[in-house]
């Protein structure tokens, strides 16, 4: 059983489109992430969720709007896509007293990789 | 700002050797760094934390020293294995319980 999956694994659009990317964790984790890496291999937070509330929303464009319908589910919609979208996207989960504050309790999916063009 | 920098973006070593990774960073009040290992398409996946009230943590073939006046850490994976293979992430558990990683550095172990 995957841990924390996300679809589609590979993602091609148009500039302009509106699009989602979805993550499921199937090991009860309390706090789920988006982060994204850009062309330049740097893998930056964007969002965080605890709970299903909102704790982290670094500075990213209101075009990514994350939603979080239950604590298992943390899903990523972009609208209107631009060319500096294309990046790979990875969400990530972890338990607070599992010591995810100090970084090792974190589960990453495999990515999406995103491309606008 | 990047508060956690890897200026080396790759490196070779042989089979056998010590792999030695280097990773400096800015904010004093950090308490814990990380490293994280990642195979092409795949996420990362946790390797070896140090607290920042120590100098050294090892585990196995891992060890990982802090240099608190430095601003510096530093990965050691002895011996090298070919399945070793793989980019290397210094980060840090900041605010909110994210991680800021560096951009990584790629290590290829050669037979």
């Amino acid at each position: 059983d995957t841990a924390v999956s996300q679809t589609p694994k590979y993602l091609v659009t148009q500039m302009g489109n509106d699009k989602s990317i979805k993550c499921e964790q199937n090991l009860g984790h309390d706090t789920m992430y988006w982060y994204k890496q850009d062309s330049k291999k740097f893998l930056k937070i964007m969002f965080s969720y605890n709970n299903k509330e909102l704790i982290i929303n670094e500075t990213v464009p209101n075009r990514f709007s994350p939603k979080s319908p239950d604590k298992a589910h943390l899903n990523l919609h972009i609208n209107s896509l631009e060319l500096g979208d294309s990046a790979v996207y990875f969400c990530a989960s972890s338990q607070v007293e599992q010591g995810a504050q100090r970084g090792y309790g974190y589960t990453f999916g495999s990515g999406t990789r995103l491309t606008v063009v | 700002d990047q508060q956690v920098k890897q200026n080396s973006p790759s490196l070779s070593v042989q089979e056998g050797r010590i792999s030695i990774l280097n990773c400096d960073y800015t904010n004093s009040m950090f308490d814990y760094f990380l490293w994280y290992k990642k195979y092409p398409a795949e996420g990362p996946t946790f390797l070896i934390s140090i607290s920042s009230i120590k100098d050294k943590n090892e585990d196995g073939r891992f060890t990982v020293f802090l240099n608190k006046s430095a601003k510096h850490l530093s990965l050691h994976i002895v011996p090298s294995q070919p399945g070793d293979s793989a980019v290397y992430f210094c980060a840090e558990a900041g605010s909110g319980y994210a991680l800021n990683f560096g951009k990584g550095t790629s290590l290829l172990v050669t037979p």
